[in-house]
């Protein structure tokens, strides 16, 4: 069975400083891997996703995110945010086996302050 | 274009009375269906999903059911609201079980 952890529920960072949101999956097939952003009462965005090729993914608003297999993980950075980029982060895996959906980590709160 | 569309957008409901929520894709065919809730600091919650008209999967026990009258239309009820039924409701649709989901707007209910 598959797993999504974010290892932090809330972030803050200053404007300009560089962030790292991280995230952990279990899974014993292969996977995709995706970030979604959610800002205040809205729905979600996809920001990038990983479903094969190369581990360093780019996606908009700056986010990139690298798959590391042999950690698990799917960390999301951005070299400097705006308070803009303030919201809800949120990591999913699925696998590519019919019939896996989407699960969803728990989420991470980035709040980005002057 | 792909676009799918969520009413109400904001809800107050008294507890015990019945509850609809309405969402539909555009420009797309045979969706995957999925109707989420986020409840305060919660995650996202899945309800259900649907691969067809008619055809729907609940994955929690509750007061809540949910139809797919037709292709790109799914229906979230209840026949009597609960207060732990308050939160945030969004469905979702992809082409195929796995990849990228597309999230509509939300739907806010409050349960008083």
């Amino acid at each position: 069975a598959q797993s999504v952890t974010q290892l932090d529920s809330q972030v803050p960072v200053f404007e300009e400083a560089p962030v790292e949101l991280r995230c952990n999956y279990s899974s014993s097939v292969s996977v995709y891997l995706f970030w979604y952003v959610q800002y205040p009462n809205q729905g979600l965005q996809l920001l990038l996703k990983y479903l094969s090729g190369s581990t360093l993914v780019k996606g908009i608003n700056g986010f990139e995110a690298e798959f590391n297999k042999s950690q698990t993980s799917f960390h999301l950075r951005k070299p400097s945010v705006h308070i803009s980029d303030t919201a809800e982060y949120f990591c999913a895996v699925s696998g590519d086996q019919a019939g896996t959906a989407l699960i969803f980590g728990k989420g991470t709160t980035l709040s980005v302050s002057s | 274009s792909q676009t799918i569309h969520q009413w109400p957008a904001t809800l107050v409901q008294p507890v015990g009375s019945p509850l609809s929520l309405e969402c539909t894709v555009e420009g797309t065919s045979n969706p995957n269906l999925y109707w989420y809730r986020q409840a305060a600091g919660r995650g996202l919650q899945l309800l259900f999903y649907s691969v067809g008209i008619g055809q729907i999967s609940s994955e929690v026990p509750q007061n809540l059911s949910a139809s797919r009258p037709q292709d790109r239309q799914f229906i979230l009820s209840s026949k009597k609201l609960l207060l732990s039924d308050s939160g945030f409701y969004l469905c979702a649709w992809d082409q195929r079980e796995g990849l990228e989901q597309f999230f509509g707007p939300g739907t806010r209910l409050t349960v008083l």
